[in-house]
């Protein structure tokens, strides 16, 4: 199975402030059709994930140009720019290049 | 408007069948696939395993023969069925598209 690492676990920040937050893969998530099939979802407390990127850096309809996804192969970057307080929440990163899908372990944003 | 929904019993007895129901609305079964996807308490996303359009299914092999997805397109209803429950199968199970549109979840317990 493909291991999703996701670092910090948690991070504190200040509103205003800018994350970054890490997620690498054990093998590369590049497709055979050339697409990089990596995620990015947020679950705000209790409730269901939703998804903010999808394919690397392509924004979900609605989600603010303050977040943004960068990577390549198995490495890749979620910011989040002057972070806001509806911000909170558990970020994911998710593949679905190889079977079984999977998820990393989560990162909690909490604001200062 | 997109909207998943699961049902089925907030408790089940060990070594008992549990068996959800994701209802949909706002596109075809036909069209899109959905996924099953366990949470449990304060942890990650599992990947359970997929309905596509087609009606093929994928499994994550970490249920191995204990689960089952089907559906009935005329009801826009996706089925999931695992047999055999322990304890450590409680948790809140989702069904969802895409990774961009989830149901609100079933909390499911496992305990006589």
């Amino acid at each position: 199975d493909v291991v999703m690492t996701q670092t910090p676990p948690s991070l504190s920040v200040a509103i205003g402030q800018s994350v970054s937050i890490s997620c690498k893969s054990s093998q590369s998530l590049v497709y055979s059709d050339g697409k990089t099939y990596l995620h990015w979802l947020l679950q705000s407390s209790g409730r269901s994930p939703k998804r903010l990127i999808y394919q690397v850096s392509n924004l979900d309809s609605g989600v603010p140009d303050r977040f943004s996804g960068t990577g390549s192969q198995k490495d890749f970057t979620l910011k989040i720019s002057r972070v806001e307080a509806k911000d909170l929440g558990v970020y994911y990163c998710a593949q679905t290049t190889h079977f079984p899908l999977t998820f990393g372990s989560g990162t909690k944003l909490e604001i200062k | 408007q997109v909207q998943l929904k699961e049902s089925g019993p907030g408790l089940v007895q060990p070594s008992q069948t549990l068996s959800l129901t994701c209802t949909v609305s706002g596109f075809s079964l036909t069209s899109y696939s959905v996924h099953w996807v366990r949470q449990h308490s304060g942890k990650s996303l599992e990947w359970m395993g997929r309905m596509w359009s087609d009606g093929d299914t994928s499994y994550n092999s970490a249920f191995t023969s204990r689960l089952s997805i089907s559906r009935d397109t005329s009801k826009s209803q996706v089925f999931l069925k695992m047999n055999s429950l322990q304890t450590e199968d409680t948790g809140t199970y989702y069904c969802a598209r895409n990774w961009r549109d989830w149901g609100q979840g079933v909390m499911v317990t496992v305990s006589s």
